[in-house]
């Protein structure tokens, strides 16, 4: 079965501070992809990123930052010079590749970052 | 990516009766799913809507409960049947295309709270 584990339940730090939000993954199929997602108060999930289990190049986007290890089973996610606006719930998934296309997705507990002033 | 609506946005509702929640996107998808996400909590996938033929489910959700449609490649309805305050809940619909294949987006969500 698939499984993904976010530790970290809560973080908090002061603006401008870098973060890391931490994502292991369980699984036994060899083609998988990696997501993940924000979700702002207003409760939307916002996609962040895909990557598929062949790629581990490390991705920048702007001040956020994504390190895939695959011998750690690893997916982890780094703000640079954190804002209050990223105060959110982070969601890492894992999809399912035998549905065909598009995938079904299992989710992390999600990680809260409370960014403050 | 896809622009996806979802109607309710909201909804308080009493015990014993039902609600249904409609998924409207703006394009063409593969795709259709609906999630719940309990108070706190992280989500979890209640079925795969599929154009034309019965939904699947997943383990502990059951057609009675939460009986879904989809008519056309962009519409989609879940009903909540039954309620009880344990299906308190945010409810989402989620879409996907064939390419790019597993990039999955969701709607704002229809927040229901069961009295």
């Amino acid at each position: 079965a698939q499984k993904v584990t976010q530790a970290q339940t809560e973080i908090s730090v002061v603006e401008k501070e870098d973060v890391t939000l931490d994502c292991v993954y369980e699984t036994r199929d060899t083609t998988y992809y990696l997501f993940w997602y924000k979700q702002p108060p207003s409760g939307e999930l916002v996609f962040l990123i895909r990557r598929n289990s062949f790629d581990e190049q490390n991705e920048i986007s702007g001040r956020y930052s994504w390190n895939f290890q695959k011998s750690t089973s690893s997916f982890n996610f780094t703000i640079t010079a954190s804002q209050v606006v990223d105060s959110a719930v982070y969601f890492c998934a894992l999809s399912d590749p035998n549905t065909g296309t598009a995938s079904k997705l299992t989710f992390g507990t999600g990680t809260r970052l409370q960014v403050t002033l | 990516s896809a622009v996806i609506s979802q109607k309710p946005s909201r909804d308080i509702c009493q015990r014993g009766t039902s609600l249904t929640i409609q998924c409207q996107v703006d394009s063409q998808v593969t795709m259709m799913f609906w999630y719940r996400q309990q108070p706190g909590q992280s989500l979890t996938l209640i079925a795969t809507a599929n154009q034309g033929s019965e939904a699947t489910y997943e383990s502990g959700f059951v057609i009675d409960k939460f009986p879904i449609s989809r008519p056309n490649l962009t519409f989609s309805t879940l009903t909540v049947s039954n309620m009880s305050p344990e299906d308190s809940s945010i409810y989402l619909c989620s879409v996907a295309r064939a390419v790019p294949a597993y990039e999955q987006y969701f709607g704002p969500g229809t927040r229901l709270t069961v009295t």
